[in-house]
């Protein structure tokens, strides 16, 4: 079993729907959490960043943690083209050195 | 802010040639960077940690005579492929933690693409 797992999709959405991506983890020693957004032939770009439990939001994206259930979501709303990406979650442990654990990505297309 | 530039973005070679990769910081100082390697349709596997000023740290499995990483400065870290193969062909990214900033985060290049003919 990975550490990370992620559905790989594709995920195919019309344009301004909401859509959710999301993560299951197994070590529940797991304290920040991480979204990035990677675009084809291109490094990864942050998108939001969590610590511990909870909701963050920024601007159409928001970002929940649920430890309990060790499951992380990421929200887009009003999705545009221009979100069509591979979206990868990653985590890192509490003093756990510098590695971050990584999903496989999840490739969203948003259709016009 | 937190910009990480890669060079070359892409790169050509002839099997057992030696390739050397950039990674820069450009407005941050990081003490810290870190290699992966990507796959097609998978996900960024972590290399190697570099440490400005001492030696890296090797994932298991990552030969260190292989890949050689040198982190001169706060702004730079080089990735050497040496003797380079067909297998070695892959899509390489470099990231690096922001030594002023919120330390759990890792800001990525735009990843360099090489193919080992």
């Amino acid at each position: 079993q990975k550490e990370v797992e992620q559905d790989p999709g594709p995920l195919s959405v019309p344009e301004g729907a909401i859509v959710s991506l999301n993560c299951t983890y197994s070590n529940s020693a797991f304290q920040y959490f991480m979204w990035y957004r990677q675009y084809s032939r291109k490094g990864p770009e942050l998108l939001m960043y969590t610590y511990s439990s909870g909701n963050k939001e920024d601007g159409r994206f928001t970002a929940q943690v649920d430890k309990s259930s060790k499951y992380i979501s990421l929200f887009i709303r009003d999705s545009q083209p221009s979100d069509s990406a591979t979206y990868l979650c990653a985590m890192k442990l509490t003093g756990g050195g510098n590695k971050l654990t990584f999903g496989t990505g999840t490739q969203l297309k948003v259709e016009l | 802010g937190a910009v990480v530039s890669q060079h070359p973005s892409r790169v050509i070679c002839k099997s057992g040639t030696s390739v050397k990769i950039e990674c820069r910081s450009l407005d941050f100082q990081a003490t810290t960077m870190f290699w992966y390697r990507q796959f097609p349709k998978q996900s960024l596997m972590l290399m190697a940690t570099s440490n400005e000023g001492s030696k890296a740290t090797y994932e298991q499995g990552v030969e260190k005579d292989k890949f050689l990483i040198n982190h001169a400065s706060l702004t730079l870290s080089t990735l050497t492929v040496t003797s380079a193969h067909p297998e070695d062909s892959s899509f390489y990214i470099c990231s690096a933690r922001d030594s002023g900033g919120f330390q759990e985060t890792q800001y990525f290049g735009p990843g360099t693409r090489l193919l080992v003919l």
